[in-house]
């Protein structure tokens, strides 16, 4: 069945660059998506993008997918104390099911 | 902005209770969804609706229902309370289907059973 695999725990030193892996199983996704989830709240639409696209790029953000290998990947340029969160890797299907990661926990060194 | 409104952020009920979780959105969203987040187990899907007065089962509907009287509100409704269901449950929408357009969340609500 469907499967949506990534890192449970990431660190990065404040400034450097965060890249997020997420692997997939399943070739027949319409969207992927990017959450985020602070302490306590829910998740927050961070950034999406169609299967058709390889990358895209929203402010410090810059999402690469690589159909081939069935990876995707969120680049957090410039990384800050406030980017210290859970980020979930999201698949959609045609079948309208969505699937979810676990989850990667980024944590950002002073 | 679509706003996903959960009536309660912490809910502290006995063992037996029934229990009701409340969820509002504002955006005429057409869908909405009931999650509950467990540490290691991630999302995991128990009730979805298309529709007024339409409930799907998800991935484990085990010991809840759902009420969608109204196209804004959607309730999560556990009939008689255990200590399994203590959890994060988390309410979503979305303009079409899963498909082609992304889930909007509330903030939560952290329940404890007793």
């Amino acid at each position: 069945g469907e499967d949506v695999e990534q890192s449970l725990f990431l660190s990065v030193r404040e400034g450097d660059s965060s890249v997020i892996n997420c692997t997939y199983t399943d070739s027949s996704s319409t969207y992927l998506y990017w959450y985020k989830q602070e302490p306590g709240a829910g998740l927050q639409l961070l950034t999406y993008i169609f299967s058709n696209m390889d990358m895209k790029q929203d402010q410090r953000l810059t999402v690469l997918l690589n159909k081939k290998d069935k990876h995707l990947s969120l680049r957090i340029a410039d990384t800050q104390t406030g980017d210290s969160a859970i980020y979930f890797c999201a698949e959609s299907y045609r079948d309208d099911k969505i699937i979810f990661g676990k989850g990667t926990r980024l944590h950002i060194l002073p | 902005d679509v706003k996903v409104t959960q009536s309660s952020r912490y809910l502290v009920k006995r063992t037996g209770e029934k229990v009701f979780l409340e969820c509002v959105q504002d955006m005429d969203h057409e869908n909405m969804f009931w999650y509950r987040q467990d540490p290691g187990l991630g999302l995991r899907l128990i009730y979805f609706s298309y529709d007024v007065k339409m409930k799907e089962k998800g991935d484990i509907p085990e010991g809840y229902s759902v009420s969608r009287e109204k196209k804004e509100r959607f309730s999560l409704i556990l009939e008689s309370a255990s200590t399994n269901q203590t959890s994060m449950y988390l309410c979503a929408s979305s303009y079409q289907t899963a498909s082609n357009s992304p889930l909007h969340f509330g903030n939560g609500t952290r329940l404890t059973v007793t």
